[in-house]
């Protein structure tokens, strides 16, 4: 079946560690993303990208940091310069960058302890 | 900006009642629009699209409306259900270079017996 994965779905971590959240997708979609979702917020994008080996900063992409070397995969790396890490995290692809058409994994929810 | 408002906030009804949620955009130029349904703890999936020369569409129990020149969207859910209990997400596509999803903050609704 086609579809996209996030992985683990819950996660987590002690204060000053990195953590690696894992993304990947079958769908052959250029696009990718990550959203970061607080309680009574919207989703609010952290970065995103096009094409292999290319990605772009979102609203939110202080204390995050991606790498896009295949284009099934698009993990996000939590450091720990982010100072609020505690939420949950969404990874979608599209078909096209701008595609509205975003088909979204289940979600990691990432917890400092 | 480019924004959109979705109202209310959260909404409880009760089940076999209708419902109509509102989406707001100030998006420029236009694509097209999608509401998303999250279930708690999961990621969005799409009910339907809206582009500029659509007026209404529906999806079995959920219809979509669109005006282009008021810049507005609306959802109406018809004969609620338990299941409809969920988070109701309004996404705007704008043709522009970059990030070009615009999400709004959702309308949480529950369904009550």
């Amino acid at each position: 079946d086609g579809g996209i994965t996030q992985s683990p779905k819950y996660l987590f971590r002690k204060e000053g560690q990195n953590v690696t959240l894992s993304c990947e997708q079958n769908l052959n979609h250029d696009a990718m993303y990550w959203y970061r979702q607080d309680p009574g917020q919207g989703l609010r994008l952290i970065y995103y990208s096009q094409i292999v080996n290319d990605f772009q900063k979102g609203d939110i992409a202080e204390g995050y940091s991606v790498s896009r070397e295949k284009k099934e995969s698009f993990p996000l790396t939590v450091t720990s310069a982010q100072k609020n890490p505690t939420a949950f995290y969404l990874c979608a692809s599209s078909p096209r960058q701008g595609d509205t058409e975003a088909f979204f994994g289940q979600g990691t929810r990432l917890t400092v302890v | 900006k480019n924004q959109v408002e979705q109202s209310p906030q959260s909404l409880i009804i009760l089940e076999g009642k209708n419902c109509t949620l509102q989406c707001n955009y100030t998006v420029s130029p236009f694509s097209n629009l999608r509401w998303y349904k999250q279930d708690t703890g999961r990621g969005p999936v799409s009910l339907t699209i809206m582009t500029f020369s659509e007026n209404t569409k529906s999806n079995g129990r959920y219809t979509a409306t669109l005006d282009a020149d008021t810049k507005q969207s609306s959802l109406h859910i018809t004969a609620s259900q338990l299941s409809d209990s969920a988070s109701y997400i309004c996404v705007v596509s704008a043709f522009q270079a970059g990030t070009a999803l615009i999400f709004g903050k959702g309308t949480t609704l529950s369904v009550s017996s």
